[in-house]
């Protein structure tokens, strides 16, 4: 059972235009969303991240909305570059009970494409 | 500021076989974490280490092992291998046992399993 899930394997968008990326989550304990950027044969690099307690989070050309009641979290990638073609994962993790945070659970990423 | 490193980059094992992978985090990082990549899968969960004992872990069977020493560098060891343990294994660091610190993560042992 899939507990965060990114539904588009892949997402084409003009240089220059808004990258909306998606990702939707089950399990109602999960309180900290990342998302990681990863190009071919390297490891996942951290983009931004959120906490449960927020619905909006801002960096630079980087937004992520978090919207709990949907379960649903999303990337907006504005404008969008050339350097932005990678493949996104969506990440949560949960507290666990002595404290800290559990490992985190992915998704299977999306892989943006940035047309020129 | 050196990075996660992983040795080595890539690896290829015989069914039956055991392995040992190492990685060395960003100094100063005390939690080192373990994934595992596959195609099918995606990236899984395989345990968390912090001063040197096992904090939490994935859902994977016992062959799958690690430790971490004094220094915070970290190995992982799977025994008696499986075709299906071929996948791109990662390490992360990160300062602290889970304090929604973001995790940094190394470019992967590429293991094949024949």
């Amino acid at each position: 059972d899939q507990q965060v899930k990114q539904n588009s394997p892949s997402l084409s968008v003009q240089e220059g235009r808004i990258s909306i990326l998606n990702c939707d989550y089950t399990n109602s304990m999960f309180d900290y969303f990342l998302w990681y950027k990863k190009y071919p044969a390297e490891g996942p690099t951290f983009l931004i991240s959120i906490s449960s307690i927020k619905d909006k989070n801002e960096d630079g050309r980087f937004t992520v909305f978090l919207n709990k009641s949907a379960k649903h979290l999303s990337l907006h990638i504005v404008p969008s570059q050339p350097g932005d073609s990678a493949v996104y994962f969506c990440a949560a993790s949960a507290p666990l009970k002595g404290g800290g945070a559990d490992g985190l659970t992915f998704g299977k990423g999306t892989h943006l494409i940035i047309q020129p | 500021k050196a990075g996660v490193t992983q040795t080595p980059r890539y690896l290829i094992k015989t069914r039956g076989q055991q392995v040992t992978l190492s990685c060395s985090p960003i100094s100063g990082h005390r939690s080192v974490s373990w994934y595992q990549q596959t195609p099918g899968q995606g990236l899984q969960f395989l345990f968390e280490y912090f001063s040197e004992t096992q904090r939490n872990k994935g859902n994977f069977p016992g062959r799958f092992s690690g430790r971490q020493f004094s220094n915070s560098r970290s190995e992982m060891n799977v025994s008696t291998l499986e075709l299906g343990d071929s996948a791109l294994y990662l390490c992360a660091s990160s300062l602290a046992l889970g304090q929604n610190t973001e995790a940094f993560f190394g470019q992967g042992t590429r293991l094949t399993v024949v």
